[in-house]
């Protein structure tokens, strides 16, 4: 069962503009949302997290928002640079964090 | 600080062999997780063990087992090995309680 999905396979945006990232969950009870990048060859690396409790969060150029009706999350990243090219994984856990469900990624490429 | 580090990074075997993947935990992390990710997917959960004990169990056989050491390293076994086997196998450590998972690089694995 997939209990987190990334319905985009892959996301074109120019240099300087902005990326959006969209994710969906189905376990209400998920408590904690993640965003990971990962470049080829290399484990993902930790982006930035949000709570259920809070609605939107903020980390420089990164910002995830969360809509815990619809069952979504975003991440925007603005302005997208050339360097942020890479698949990235939205992740959900409950609140003792043993176990992350992770979408199936979403791969960006930021055009000079 | 010293990351994550796993090994071997490349490895084939045939089916029905048995393989044993090894993972060093980054500095000061008492909690290990390893997930599976295949082509084309998200990490999925394998088990996560804190304080030498399984924390915590995804969908999979018990062909696929594990162990953590004092010095809080890993090892993922795998017996019996099947052709859809075949995946990036990614070490996470963490501190226990906390959401945020740094990963190595991982081992990829095929099964002919």
């Amino acid at each position: 069962d997939q209990q987190v999905k990334q319905n985009s396979p892959s996301l074109s945006v120019q240099e300087g503009r902005i990326s959006i990232l969209n994710c969906d969950y189905t376990n209400s009870m998920f408590d904690y949302f993640l965003w990971y990048k990962k470049y080829p060859a290399e484990g993902p690396t930790f982006l930035i997290s949000i709570s259920s409790i809070k609605d939107k969060n903020e980390d420089g150029r990164f910002t995830v928002f969360l809509n815990k009706s619809a069952k979504h999350l975003s991440l925007h990243i603005v302005p997208s640079q050339p360097g942020d090219s890479a698949v990235y994984f939205c992740a959900a856990s409950g609140d003792n964090f043993n176990k992350f469900y992770f979408g199936s990624g979403t791969k960006l490429n930021v055009k000079p | 600080e010293t990351g994550v580090t796993q090994s071997p990074t490349h490895l084939i075997k045939t089916r029905g062999q048995q393989v044993t993947l090894r993972c060093s935990s980054q500095s000061g992390h008492n909690t290990v997780s390893w997930y599976q990710q295949a082509l084309g997917q998200g990490p999925q959960f394998i088990f996560q063990y804190y304080r030498e004990e399984e924390n915590g169990r995804g969908n999979f056989p018990p062909r696929f087992s594990g162990l953590q050491f004092p010095n809080y390293s890993s090892e993922l076994n795998v017996n019996a090995l099947e052709l859809d086997d075949s995946a990036l196998y990614l070490c996470a450590s963490s501190l226990v309680f906390t959401g945020e998972l740094f990963f190595g690089e991982g081992s990829r694995l095929t099964v002919l």
